[in-house]
C-alpha cells in the first residue's frame, strides 16, 4: 500500500548512543516532517524538509539533526541520546497544497535509558 | 499565525451517547480544517476535512464535523458512541501555508 515507512518501530538505547530513524514516502510528495509525541504535549515538530534539498528547524530540534536524502526520504538523527528524547517519533509527509493534509507513518517508539 | 485549542484533554462517554470533541482555531485567513484519530500502538489517519465547501462535513466510522466562523469552531460529532471508537483525536488547521498546526489532543474513553 501506498504510505509512508518508518524504521524501526521499536529502538532501546543506551545514554549517549547514536541512531538514525528512517523515513519513506511513496506517494512521490514535496514535504516531509518529523513530529516527537509525548504524553500531554501533543505532537511537535522536530524538523521539516519543504522540498528536495531544503531543511528547516521546527519547534524542538535541539539533540537531533536531518537529512533530506532524496524526494522519498528523510532520516532524524540522534547523535548522542539523552532519556529526554525518550518518545515516539513520526514521519509525515505532504503536497504542498493547502488542504491537502498530512499522511503519517505508523511511528517508531524510543527508549533512551 | 494560526493555532488550535482542543477543549478536554480526557473525554469519557458511554456507549451510545453522544460524542463531542471540541476544536476552536485561529487563523488571519479562512482556514482549511482536519481531524486525525489515532488509535493505540498506531499513526495518525484522516479522519476528515474541511477545505471550504459544505461546512458540515463527514468523515469515516460515522464522524462529521461542522464547521462555524462565527464562533471559530470545528467540533466533531458522532451521534452514538462504539467501543471501537477509544482512541485519541487531534484537530488541526492549515491557514497561510500548507502545513498544519495541530491541537494536543484529546483523549477519548468509551465506557460499556
Amino acid at each position: 500500500n501506498a504510505g509512508v515507512t518508518q524504521t524501526p518501530k521499536f529502538q532501546v538505547l543506551k545514554t549517549g548512543q547514536s541512531m538514525t530513524l528512517q523515513c519513506a514516502q511513496d506517494m512521490n510528495h514535496n514535504s516531509m516532517y518529523w513530529y516527537r509525541q509525548d504524553p500531554g504535549m501533543g505532537l511537535r515538530l522536530i524538523y521539516y524538509s519543504a522540498s528536495e534539498g531544503t531543511t528547516d528547524k521546527g519547534e524542538v530540534p535541539n539533540g537531533y539533526n536531518v537529512s533530506r536524502l532524496n524526494k522519498r526520504e528523510f532520516s532524524l538523527r540522534l547523535e548522542s541520546a539523552a532519556p529526554s528524547q525518550t518518545s515516539v517519533y513520526f514521519c509525515a509527509s505532504s503536497e504542498e497544497i493547502r488542504g491537502y493534509g498530512y499522511t503519517f507513518g505508523s511511528g517508531t517508539r524510543l527508549t533512551v535509558v | 499565525a494560526q493555532s488550535v485549542t482542543q477543549l478536554g484533554s480526557h473525554v469519557s462517554v458511554s456507549e451510545g451517547a453522544l460524542v463531542l470533541l471540541r476544536c476552536n482555531y485561529s487563523s488571519s485567513v479562512p482556514p482549511y480544517l482536519f481531524w486525525y484519530v489515532q488509535y493505540p500502538n498506531q499513526g495518525l489517519q484522516l479522519l476528515l476535512k474541511y477545505t471550504s465547501a459544505a461546512t458540515l462535513v463527514k468523515g469515516i466510522n460515522g464522524f462529521e464535523a461542522e464547521f462555524k466562523k462565527s464562533e471559530t469552531s470545528f467540533h466533531l460529532t458522532k451521534p452514538s458512541a462504539h467501543m471501537s471508537d477509544a482512541a485519541e483525536y487531534f484537530c488541526a488547521v492549515g491557514a497561510g501555508s500548507y502545513q498544519l498546526t495541530f491541537g494536543k489532543g484529546t483523549k477519548l474513553s468509551v465506557i460499556p
